[in-house]
Order: structure tokens, then C-alpha cells, then sequence
């Protein structure tokens, strides 16, 4: 029962570079979330995704891109990577309102 | 705007000790409050949920109360144990317009010592 799993695990780019994140999860949930965490701050949303076909911001969109390609898998891509973009990114999912999160183990990523 | 507050930051305690977290929130429309407990390097893990008509709920040794008049929460461990070594972090959601988007606690860091 593998749940979540996002890849890669760690990742460093220098500014100025692109990646894609990737996630999937088995539990054929409705909903999708990319989330960022930061020392200090908590965990913060940047996309999310509430059904198959739609995509909508959270509260720290800027640089960041998602696809939903499918209701198992929901990328998260940095066009143009920014030190600032130095964090642990986590993504989640449930099957809708009132259900738990169920969150990936995260990846690592460091800017320089 | 939808705020979670919690205290205190970080908790250090002697294993077999109880604790107390505490979380409080502006969230509305309240729909329910969740607490979740993120070990180091991993996700977080759903641990309780309370839902506006639940006063107190119990997990194992967590129990967790809800005060929806004070907009207050509280996480109770008893009898800590080194694997209770983690951060908890309370999670709101409201329901405006239909959607689901939960307000997440910044989390209380707890480091259980042997």
C-alpha cells in the first residue's frame, strides 16, 4: 500500500533551472495539494487540485506551475528556480471535503 | 482571514510525563479540526478529527478536546514516550463556497527526553 509517493526525495538546481515534481497516490482520491514548508512557518498551499481537470491557486503561487495529468498523478513544476524556492515540498491528497490528508514524505530541494 | 494559532512553540518533556498542546482558531465557517503529527523527515499523519458537536476524543494515550464557543483545541499526551518525539500541528477548515482548503498551525515541535 504505497499511498503517496512523490519523486525525487532530493533535489539541487542552481537559479535559473527547471524541474518537475512529481506525485502519485494509489487510494483513488478525488483531490490533490502541493504544499511548501518552511522553518518557521508551517506548512503553506500552493496549488491544489479538487477534482480531475481542475487546478486552482492557494495562497503561494508564484513560480510554480501544476498538471493534473490524471486522477493518480499531480506535478508541480518550477519554471525558473529562485533561491527563494529553497524548501521541503509536500504533496497530499483526500477523497474531498472532510476527509484526511494523506501527505507524501516530501522533496528536498535546495536552490543555489 | 482564517488563522490557527499554536502554543507553545516547542515543549521539552521527561519521557512518561503528560503534556498538553494548545491551538487556537479564527477559522469560519467551522466545519471540523484536525490534529496531525509530522515525525522528522516524513509527512504529516492524521492523529484525531473533531467535528462542532465533539467536545473530547481519544486516540491510544492522545486526547484531544474542543471548545467550538473559546475557538480553542487542546492535544493531551499521556504517558510520553521517545516516539511521541515529533511536531503536532492543528489543521482547521471551513467551508466557503463549497470549497476545502484547511488553515494549517504553524505546529508545536516536542521532543521527548529518556
Amino acid at each position: 500500500n504505497a499511498g503517496v509517493t512523490q519523486t525525487p526525495k532530493f533535489q539541487v538546481l542552481k537559479t535559473g533551472q527547471s524541474m518537475t515534481l512529481q506525485c502519485a497516490q494509489d487510494m483513488n482520491h478525488n483531490s490533490m495539494y502541493w504544499y511548501r514548508q518552511d522553518p518557521g512557518m508551517g506548512l503553506r498551499l500552493i496549488y491544489y487540485s479538487a477534482s480531475e481537470g481542475t487546478t486552482d491557486k492557494g495562497e503561494v503561487p508564484n513560480g510554480y506551475n501544476v498538471s493534473r495529468l490524471n486522477k493518480r498523478e499531480f506535478s508541480l513544476r518550477l519554471e525558473s528556480a529562485a533561491p527563494s524556492q529553497t524548501s521541503v515540498y509536500f504533496c497530499a491528497s483526500n477523497k474531498g471535503q472532510d476527509s484526511p490528508l494523506h501527505f507524501g514524505n516530501g522533496t528536498r530541494l535546495t536552490v543555489t | 482571514k482564517n488563522q490557527v494559532e499554536q502554543s507553545p512553540q516547542s515543549l521539552i518533556i521527561l519521557e512518561g510525563k503528560n503534556c498538553t498542546l494548545q491551538c487556537n482558531y479564527t477559522v469560519s465557517p467551522f466545519s471540523n479540526l484536525r490534529w496531525y503529527k509530522q515525525d522528522t523527515g516524513r509527512g504529516p499523519v492524521s492523529l484525531t478529527i473533531m467535528t462542532f458537536s465533539e467536545n473530547t476524543k481519544s486516540n491510544g494515550r492522545y486526547t484531544a478536546t474542543l471548545d467550538a464557543d473559546t475557538k480553542q483545541s487542546s492535544l493531551h499526551i499521556t504517558a510520553s514516550q521517545l516516539s511521541d518525539s515529533a511536531s503536532y500541528i492543528c489543521v482547521v477548515s471551513a467551508t466557503p463556497g463549497g470549497s476545502y482548503i484547511p488553515t494549517f498551525g504553524r505546529g508545536t515541535s516536542l521532543i521527548v527526553h529518556p
